[in-house]
C-alpha cells in the first residue's frame, strides 16, 4: 500500500540544525522528494533524491535515504526563522503520482 | 522555475451552488495537470489527473460528477465543485507538468461553503 508518515511538529532554535524524518512504504519509488509549504501558499520543491542514492547535499539541505528501512530524512543546517513552514516528503511510485506525507510543521524560534 | 497560477485564491459560496477554480501554467505548456485537496493540518490528497484533451482520471473515492475537471488547453485546467456543501470546504491545489518533468504547484484556492 501507499502510506507516507512524518512526525507532526518540530521546534528548533535559530542557528541549530533541524532534522525532519519520513517513512514510506512503496519500495518501487524511483524518486523521493521534499517540499516546503509556507502559510496559505502552494508547495515548493526543495530537493529530491534518486532511489539508488544514499545521500544528497544541496547547500544547507542534506537528504539521507535508507532504502532498506524505507526512511528518508531532511537536515537543514543553520536553521533560520524563514525556514518556518510545513515540510512534506513525497514518494513517486510511478511517473504520474506523488504520494505525500502528513507534513511536519517546523517552528524556528530566536 | 515555472509558474502556475490559480484563480480565485479564495472563495466563499452558499451551499448548493457550483464553484469553478482555474489553474494556469503561465510560462510553459502543461501536458498534465493534477488536482489535490488539502484539509487543515493534513496532507495533500490527489483527486485527479488530467491530460490535455482527454478525460480526467479520478482517484478512488473521488466523485467525478461532483468534481468536474476540464483540461481544454495546454495552459488551462478547471475544477468545478458542483452543488457544493460545507464538507467540500477545503484548500484545493493544482500542479502542472510538462512531459515527465517536475510538477509545479499553484498557490492554492481556499473554498469555504456556508
Amino acid at each position: 500500500g501507499e502510506d507516507v508518515e512524518q512526525s507532526l511538529f518540530l521546534s528548533v532554535r535559530e542557528g541549530d540544525s533541524s532534522v525532519i524524518n519520513c517513512t514510506y512504504t512503496d519500495s518501487s519509488s524511483t524518486y523521493l522528494y521534499w517540499y516546503k509549504q509556507e502559510p496559505g501558499a502552494g508547495l515548493q520543491l526543495l530537493t529530491y533524491i534518486f532511489s539508488n542514492m544514499d545521500m544528497k547535499q544541496d547547500q544547507r539541505l542534506t537528504v539521507l535515504l535508507n532504502k532498506k528501512d524505507k526512511h528518508l530524512s531532511l537536515r537543514i543546517a543553520d536553521t533560520q526563522t524563514g525556514d518556518s513552514a510545513i515540510y512534506f516528503c513525497a514518494e513517486s511510485p510511478n511517473t504520474d503520482k506523488l504520494i505525500f506525507g502528513t507534513g511536519t510543521r517546523l517552528q524556528v524560534f530566536p | 522555475g515555472a509558474v502556475v497560477s490559480q484563480h480565485p485564491s479564495w472563495v466563499i459560496c452558499k451551499s448548493g451552488t457550483s464553484v469553478k477554480i482555474e489553474c494556469r501554467s503561465l510560462d510553459f505548456q502543461a501536458t498534465t495537470m493534477f488536482w489535490y485537496r488539502q484539509f487543515p493540518k493534513q496532507s495533500l490528497m490527489l483527486m485527479a489527473t488530467s491530460n490535455e484533451g482527454s478525460k480526467a482520471t479520478y482517484e478512488q473515492g473521488v466523485e467525478k460528477d461532483k468534481f468536474l475537471i476540464n483540461h481544454a488547453s495546454l495552459t488551462l485546467s478547471t475544477l468545478t465543485v458542483t452543488s457544493a456543501h460545507p464538507e467540500d470546504s477545503s484548500f484545493y491545489i493544482c500542479s502542472a507538468r510538462s512531459g515527465f518533468n517536475e510538477q509545479f504547484f499553484g498557490p492554492g484556492t481556499r473554498l469555504t461553503v456556508l
